[in-house]
């Protein structure tokens, strides 16, 4: 069964400073992984989608990989602000046959930039 | 054009009450997705429409959790006798086929069962 984590849970860093954000899954059958951000009570918004065969998308001051055989994506943001403060979420859906189109979901970075 | 919406934003209720929950997803987009989100964790995955019928509802919880999509649009989440551990956020998503593509969310429907 796909478990999907994300370490760590929260994460405080001082405004300008590169920001890290790592996702582990333990199956590495994958047809893609997509990362959203979450603002507090609202719903999710895509950052970026990675499909098995790539392994990395950029969009703007966004990075994410992929790297399948590890079981491992990482997102980075560059030179962060206090507007990236949010929670970040990975997701993947896995090749078995029962999750087709399914996302399962890590439980979340809680970032906070601090101006 | 416009995202996915979900109606209402906020739907407080009593115990043992039913609720509906609705989505409207994007234009064209013929699969449509329910999730569950507690506070603190990631969604969780509830059903699956690829049009009008339930493709995938391995997520709903029990038999009071139901949901329909009868014109392959707009879908509808309906909870018979509300718990309280029914109180969550209710997420909704489309993309524009079943299958391993773009999911896009809606805003949610923050559900409080007292």
């Amino acid at each position: 069964k796909q478990e999907v984590t994300q370490i760590p849970a929260a994460l405080s860093v001082p405004e300008g400073e590169n920001l890290v954000l790592n996702c582990s899954f333990t199956d590495s059958a994958i047809y893609n992984l997509q990362w959203f951000r979450q603002d507090p009570g609202k719903g999710l918004t895509s950052l970026l989608l990675i499909q098995s065969s790539q392994r990395e998308q950029t969009s703007g001051r966004l990075n994410a990989s992929l790297d399948k055989s590890s079981g491992r994506s990482t997102l980075y943001i560059a030179a962060s602000q206090p507007g990236d403060s949010a929670t970040y979420l990975c997701a993947v859906v896995s090749k078995t046959t029962d999750s087709w189109g399914k996302f399962q979901f890590g439980a979340g970075t809680q970032v906070v930039v601090t101006p | 054009g416009a995202g996915v919406s979900q109606t209402p934003s906020n739907k407080v209720t009593e115990k043992g009450k039913y609720v509906e929950l609705r989505c409207d997803p994007i234009s064209g987009h013929t699969a449509l997705y329910w999730y569950r989100q507690s506070l603190g964790q990631g969604p969780e995955f509830l059903i699956y429409f690829q049009g009008t019928g339930a493709a995938d509802d391995s997520g709903l919880p029990n038999d009071r959790f139901f949901a329909v999509r009868p014109e392959g649009s707009v879908s509808t989440l309906k909870i018979q006798r509300t718990e309280r551990g029914d109180s969550a956020m209710y997420l909704c998503a489309s993309s524009v086929a079943g299958g391993p593509y773009e999911q896009y969310f809606g805003p949610g429907t923050r559900l409080t069962v007292t």
